[in-house]
Formats: C-alpha cells, sequence, structure tokens
C-alpha cells in the first residue's frame, strides 16, 4: 500500500551544521511530494512541495530532490539555525487516490546554539 | 487571500460528554476541506474529507462523525468522547487536484478527562 517513512525521530544539530531528513515512499500510483514544517501548539506549514520526477523544490534555505530511482525525498538544510527547531514532515498524495494525504511520523529537529 | 479558522482553541471535557469542533475557510469556494487528528508527539491522522457540500468520506473514523453544512464549514463531532479522543484536531483544504497541497489551519486541543 502507500506509505512514507521517515526512520529519524530526533535530530540534534548545532547551529550552522548541516540537516538531512530521511524520507522514502512507497507507491505504484504518481505522487506529489511536500515537507511540512510544525512548530510547537501550531497547525503544519507547507515548506516546499514536487510533482515531477527528478525535480527540486526549495524554500527558507530547505531543498528536497524527488528521487524516482531510489523513492526518496530527502530534507537537506546547509546550515540550520536555531529558529529552524521543529518537527518536520514528509507527505505524499497519489494520483487516483487523491483525497488521501499520507504523512511520515515526523522528525523533530532541534538546533542548539 | 484564502483564511481558514478553527474553534474553539482548545477544550476540557469529560469522557461520554459530547463534542463539536469547526472550521471556516474564508476566499474560496468549493474547496476540499479535511480532519486530520495528532496524538500528543505522533504523527497526523487523517479522519475525514469532503469535497462538496452534504458529501463527507470517512479514511479512520476513531468513533467520530463529520458533516459538511455549508460550502466554507466543517464539523467535527462525537456524542460520547473517549480518553482516546484526547489530542490536536486539525482542519486543512486545499484546490482539487493531485498537486494541491492541504493548508492547515491553528487547530483545536482536545483533552479529554
Amino acid at each position: 500500500g502507500d506509505s512514507v517513512i521517515q526512520m529519524q525521530g530526533q535530530v540534534t544539530l548545532s547551529e550552522n551544521d548541516f540537516l538531512f531528513i530521511n524520507c522514502t515512499y512507497s507507491t505504484t500510483g504518481y505522487p506529489t511530494l511536500f515537507w511540512y514544517v510544525q512548530y510547537s501548539g501550531e497547525g503544519p506549514q507547507l515548506l516546499l512541495q514536487v510533482t515531477t520526477a527528478n525535480n527540486k523544490g526549495s524554500s527558507r534555505g530547505f531543498e528536497a530532490t524527488y528521487d524516482k530511482g531510489t523513492t526518496s525525498f530527502h530534507l537537506q538544510k546547509t546550515s540550520v539555525q536555531e529558529i529552524d527547531s521543529a518537527v518536520y514532515y514528509c507527505a505524499m498524495r497519489v494520483r487516483n487516490s487523491n483525497n488521501r494525504i499520507f504523512f511520515g511520523d515526523g522528525t523533530q529537529l532541534v538546533v542548539k546554539p | 487571500a484564502q483564511t481558514i479558522h478553527q474553534w474553539p482553541v482548545a477544550e476540557i471535557k469529560a469522557v461520554g460528554s459530547p463534542l463539536s469542533l469547526g472550521c471556516t475557510i474564508k476566499g474560496k469556494s468549493s474547496p476540499n476541506l479535511y480532519w486530520y487528528w495528532q496524538a500528543t508527539g505522533g504523527t497526523l491522522q487523517q479522519l475525514f474529507y469532503s469535497i462538496t457540500v452534504g458529501q463527507v468520506e470517512s479514511v479512520v473514523q476513531l468513533n467520530l462523525s463529520a458533516s459538511r453544512p455549508k460550502d466554507d464549514q466543517f464539523i467535527l463531532s462525537t456524542e460520547k468522547l473517549l480518553l482516546s479522543h484526547s489530542g490536536f484536531y486539525l482542519c486543512a483544504w486545499s484546490t482539487t487536484g493531485v498537486n494541491q497541497a492541504p493548508l492547515f489551519g491553528e487547530g483545536t486541543r482536545l483533552s479529554v478527562l
């Protein structure tokens, strides 16, 4: 079935470190992939999305590439800041199932000053 | 610009009592609407979606029901709350199409005692 997997429950970094959050997906359909960010006590905000395979999405210094070969959509940022501390969710929406949106379990990012 | 508003912001309810949570979208006609539930520290679980007034599809019920009485309104309810209903309830909207990202409201925090 359709699913999104984030293996990292928590990532702890220092300011200016490189961020890499794993996301892999599984579907037999044609997905659109998203990254959301959720700050404590708030609803998730859309960070970026990619519709087409092998394309890259970017926003606020974050990047993710839709890699159809490895079925991955990893999130990266060159230099994290303390304000980036939040929970990051990878999500997928699949054609012909387009009212179901599948979320990964989320990755808590803690950035220390 | 479109805005999404959820009410109430927070509720403390007794086990066995009824519940009604609301969500209103302004600035967009015929949106797709979604209800999500999030346990504390957990991922986003899609509960319901609606593509038009009067039509609601269940994804995971959790002893809850949803209704769409108006184009811009989505209601989540139950007649008898369970302890397991505690958590964060999020309403989201999108336009139609697999490439459209759900955009979330600010959420309602529910504590069932």
